[in-house]
């Protein structure tokens, strides 16, 4: 099955500057890679999501990019704020003809933006 | 519209006894899913949910756990005599097409 790692466990940062999140997976048929966001007491939150068929796709302060040769997928976060202080985690999963398939989490990683 | 639900938001319950509990999804999602979150942990997938399908019960963590959904619509999560190593939130999400929707949990404390 599908293996999902995630680094790093825990990122601090200073307000404004950059924070980047990497994953790898292990399955090449997985074509979807969402990010979610969970604050504390929270349930998670989709922010942002790629498919295979786009190597970078971007929102406001927030970017995602796949390589799909090297199986990994980042997420980049730009001029960080506290309210980005959250727990982040990493997705994959295969999906054809419209179909749902389970998604295979990393382990997430914890940000801390400090004012 | 109405998000995932689930019911209850916490539940204290002694070792050995079972619970159940409920998540509504999204109306329309045909999809649903459990998952395990322990204190500062990650998500672990129990069962996936699809339409008429067979569930995917691979994440399972024994025997002790089963889950039905009922009329491709709600759906309990049910253990059987707890341990104390069942203490986490239980999530709940359902999709239509790839988005995950979670619900806000199911806080069981087994004492």
């Amino acid at each position: 099955g599908e293996n999902v790692e995630q680094h790093p466990s825990t990122l601090s940062v200073q307000e404004g500057d950059s924070a980047v999140i990497k994953c790898t997976y292990s399955d090449s048929a997985s074509n979807y890679f969402p990010w979610y966001k969970q604050e504390l007491g929270k349930r998670p939150q989709l922010i942002i999501d790629i498919r295979s068929n786009v190597g970078e796709k971007k929102d406001q302060r927030i970017a995602v990019t796949l390589n799909k040769t090297a199986k990994h997928f980042s997420l980049h976060i730009t001029e960080t704020q506290p309210e980005d202080s959250a727990v982040y985690f990493c997705a994959a999963s295969r999906a054809s003809g419209g179909s749902n398939y389970k998604l295979t989490f990393g382990k997430g990683t914890l940000l801390t933006v400090n004012p | 519209g109405a998000g995932v639900s689930q019911s209850p938001s916490n539940k204290v319950t002694e070792k050995g006894k079972d619970v159940e509990l409920r998540c509504d999804p999204i109306s329309g999602h045909t999809a649903l899913y459990w998952y395990r979150q322990s204190l500062g942990q990650g998500l672990e997938f129990l069962i996936y949910f699809q339409g008429n399908s067979a569930p995917d019960k691979s994440g399972l963590p024994s025997d002790r756990f089963s889950a039905e959904r009922t009329g491709g619509s709600v759906s309990t999560l049910t253990i059987q005599r707890t341990q104390q190593e069942d203490s986490a939130v239980y999530l709940c999400a359902s999709s239509s097409l790839q988005e995950q929707y979670f619900g806000p949990g199911t806080r069981l404390t087994v004492t």
